[in-house]
């Protein structure tokens, strides 16, 4: 079984700085694909970014972007220039290749960007 | 385009008591996934629908919950009887395809979620 770890609950940055979410992975697949969301305060989980496995280049989109170590089975998110909006719990996710793309979730850090 | 419909947004009920929860997913998606999400841990998948058959329920306490997708459009997750530990979030997720069948590029996007508070 596939398992994922968040070890940071909660982070703060002040705006327009940058900041880096970490998670770690457990698993014995080859083919995988990793995931951050983003769930706002009482709002709508969204996706904010996607990294598959297999691939050597991080994957980044726009602000954001990971930072993936796969030997480590590591991949953390970095928010440049951070805004106010960013303020949300951060959940890291996995889904093995090649399954009916069942997400494993690690617990989510709460990240607070101040003013 | 309309998002994932989710009704109640809250709900309150006695232990024992019977709760359904209703979610209606964008137009087209074949794939409709329910979660549940305790207070303080990431979201859980219970079940997973393609179209109207289940392709996962693995993680559904099939004793107490029961999920229906009735002609592969809306769905509904019922609990019964409700149970303390079942206070938490349930969100429901729809994909255009989630089968597996290539690369998981489709994206789940997520509805508002239910809170449901167990006294």
């Amino acid at each position: 079984a596939q398992t994922v770890t968040q070890s940071q609950p909660e982070m703060s940055v002040q705006e327009a700085e940058t900041v880096t979410l970490s998670c770690t992975y457990d698993t014995s697949e080859n083919n995988y694909y990793l995931f951050w969301y983003k769930q706002p305060p009482s709002r709508q989980m969204i996706l904010v970014i996607r990294q598959e496995a297999y691939k050597q280049q991080n994957a980044t989109e726009n602000r954001f972007s990971v930072n993936f170590q796969k030997a480590a089975k590591s991949f953390s998110l970095k928010i440049s220039d951070s805004q106010l909006g960013d303020t949300a719990m951060y959940f890291c996710a996995f889904v093995r290749g090649g399954s009916n793309y069942k997400l494993t979730f690690g617990k989510g850090t709460l990240l607070t960007v101040n003013p | 385009e309309a998002g994932v419909a989710q009704s109640p947004r809250y709900k309150i009920i006695e232990k024992r008591q019977s709760v359904a929860f209703w979610c209606n997913p964008i137009s087209g998606h074949a794939t409709l996934y329910w979660y549940q999400q305790i207070l303080g841990q990431g979201p859980k998948l219970l079940i997973q629908f393609q179209n109207n058959g289940v392709v996962d329920d693995s993680q559904l306490p099939k004793d107490r919950f029961s999920a229906e997708r009735l002609k592969g459009v809306d769905s509904t997750l019922k609990i019964q009887p409700a149970k303390l530990e079942d206070s938490a979030v349930y969100l429901c997720a729809s994909s255009l395809d989630g089968t597996g069948a290539g690369p998981p590029t489709d994206t789940q996007y997520f509805g508002p979620g239910t809170r449901l508070t167990v006294l």
